[in-house]
């Protein structure tokens, strides 16, 4: 597609549910990133990857919270026994790299509003 | 641990004016700073600086960043009621040993709302 989709845009759930969220990157990027936006706050990194592999998931706040890539392009974000604090926005990014390096500008999905009941 | 403070936290505008938004930070072996525009919630794209002095322009949006005393600046002139949004500021490391070439870290944004 022409941008980043994320699926679901809106999901409200009951507390100790598991969740799944979905992102399908501009095709070509090879780069993909997991944010969470809680209101009032700017973007927190969660996780990157780089093609089929994690290259950092330092930003995943514990391990109820797990991604996956297996083809190099969709991207799983999987949240095991939801509490109230994972409310938030889930954005998903991708970007081109260049040389291995990335270029820098991530283009952003419309993100996935988590609402843990 | 990386940091960037935006300021103000909010502003309220009427079209026509000139609004200046901030942006300082904090962070080891710097490598670019970036402004986006959030409307609902995807953040779009405004512009990347990587070199002091240099005006980044792009219709009545400019932006320029000082590397000596880490800060940036985002102008909009003639605001218009289209240009509400929260203006996000992120820094990104260099590639360096430690360095994280990829990983944005956000200020908490401005609010912007311009009214008629």
């Amino acid at each position: 597609g022409a941008g980043v989709s994320q699926t679901p845009s809106n999901k409200v759930t009951e507390k100790g549910k598991y969740v799944e969220l979905r992102c399908d990157p501009i095709s070509g990027h090879t780069a993909l990133y997991w944010y969470r936006q809680s209101l009032g706050q700017g973007p927190e990194f969660l996780i990157y990857f780089q093609g089929t592999g994690a290259a950092d998931d330092s930003g995943l706040p514990n391990d109820r919270f797990f991604a996956v890539r297996p083809e190099g392009s969709v991207s799983t974000l999987k949240i095991q026994r939801t509490e109230r604090g994972d409310s938030a926005v889930y954005l998903c990014a991708s970007s081109l790299t260049w040389r291995g390096v990335n270029t820098g500008e991530l283009f952003f999905g419309e993100g996935s509003r988590l609402t843990v009941l | 641990e990386d940091k960037v403070v935006q300021s103000p936290l909010s502003l309220v505008v009427h079209e026509g004016d000139t609004v200046t938004l901030n942006c300082s930070y904090e962070v080891t072996n710097f490598r670019s700073l970036l402004w986006y525009k959030q409307e609902k919630k995807a953040p779009t794209f405004l512009f990347m600086l990587t070199s002091s002095g240099i005006e980044k322009k792009s219709g009545r949006l400019s932006s320029i960043l000082d590397k000596k005393e880490l800060f940036s600046i985002l102008n909009i002139t003639a605001t218009q009621t289209g240009d509400s949004a929260v203006y996000l500021c992120a820094v990104v490391r260099g590639s360096g040993s430690g360095g994280s070439n990829y990983k944005l870290t956000f200020g908490k944004g401005t609010l912007l709302t311009v009214n008629p």
